[in-house]
């Protein structure tokens, strides 16, 4: 089973900072990576697939960047609705899933 | 349009078997790449895969909870079943269905979720 670390685990910030995630594998999975934000009583929703490409309609201010084992969320200047949890996913191993244990971004 | 809505018990008890159905619209889960997954999440804490069924009707089952698990369809009323048998109350969650596609990596379509709670 593909284990995914993410850190931190929480991270402070104040509106309009830069905010950096990271997503770990414990082996190699290519670029077969998903990012999702949750809000509080949500369902996720996919920002990034294939770890670089935005989904529909989600802003230019998210970026994901990596391969193999190291992948990073990167949100350029965040927004209100930016304060929230963040997962990271894998389907290396299909159709078996994996997510990470999530970083909550928090506002500082 | 493609939804998805999960239904089923709020509330069961232990040892007892959950059943829960997620009815979708906007999709065949008979078009090759097709898929319906189910995934939990206890309060607090991260996601969790349990169960996946392709367009196939080939299954597929989280290992560690695999010999609870049951996932079936019923293609011609849009439905995909999960019964998960001697619920505890560690198994006290929100529980999600998803529309995965074969061709891409993240997840676009989920319901809105059903908390099910285990206790006497």
């Amino acid at each position: 089973e593909v284990v995914l670390t993410q850190s931190p685990a929480t991270l402070s910030l104040s509106p309009g900072e830069r905010a950096t995630l990271s997503c770990r594998a414990s082996q190699s999975i290519s670029i077969f990576l998903a990012w999702y934000r949750q809000k509080p009583g949500q369902a996720p929703r996919l920002l990034i697939s294939d770890a670089s490409n935005r989904a529909t309609g989600i802003p230019a201010r998210f970026s994901g960047s990596g391969s193999g084992t190291d992948f990073t969320l990167t949100i350029s200047s965040l927004e209100p609705e930016d304060f929230a949890i963040y997962y990271c996913q894998q389907r290396s191993t299909w159709p078996f899933l994996t997510f990470g244990g999530g970083t909550k971004v928090e506002i500082k | 349009q493609v939804t998805l809505r999960e239904s089923g018990p709020a509330l069961v008890k232990p040892t007892q078997t959950l059943t829960l159905t997620c009815t979708f619209s906007g999709f065949s889960l008979s078009t090759n790449g097709m898929c319906v997954s189910w995934i939990r999440q206890p309060p607090g804490k991260a996601l969790e895969w349990l169960a996946l069924i392709d367009w196939d009707d080939d299954k597929y089952y989280n290992t560690s909870l695999k010999t609870r698990l049951t996932i079936s369809r019923d293609t011609s009323e849009n439905q995909v079943v999960l019964t998960m048998t001697n619920m505890d109350p560690v198994d006290t969650a929100t529980y999600f269905c998803a529309r995965i596609d074969l061709h891409t990596v993240g997840i676009h379509y989920w319901g809105q979720g059903a908390l099910v709670t285990v206790s006497s």
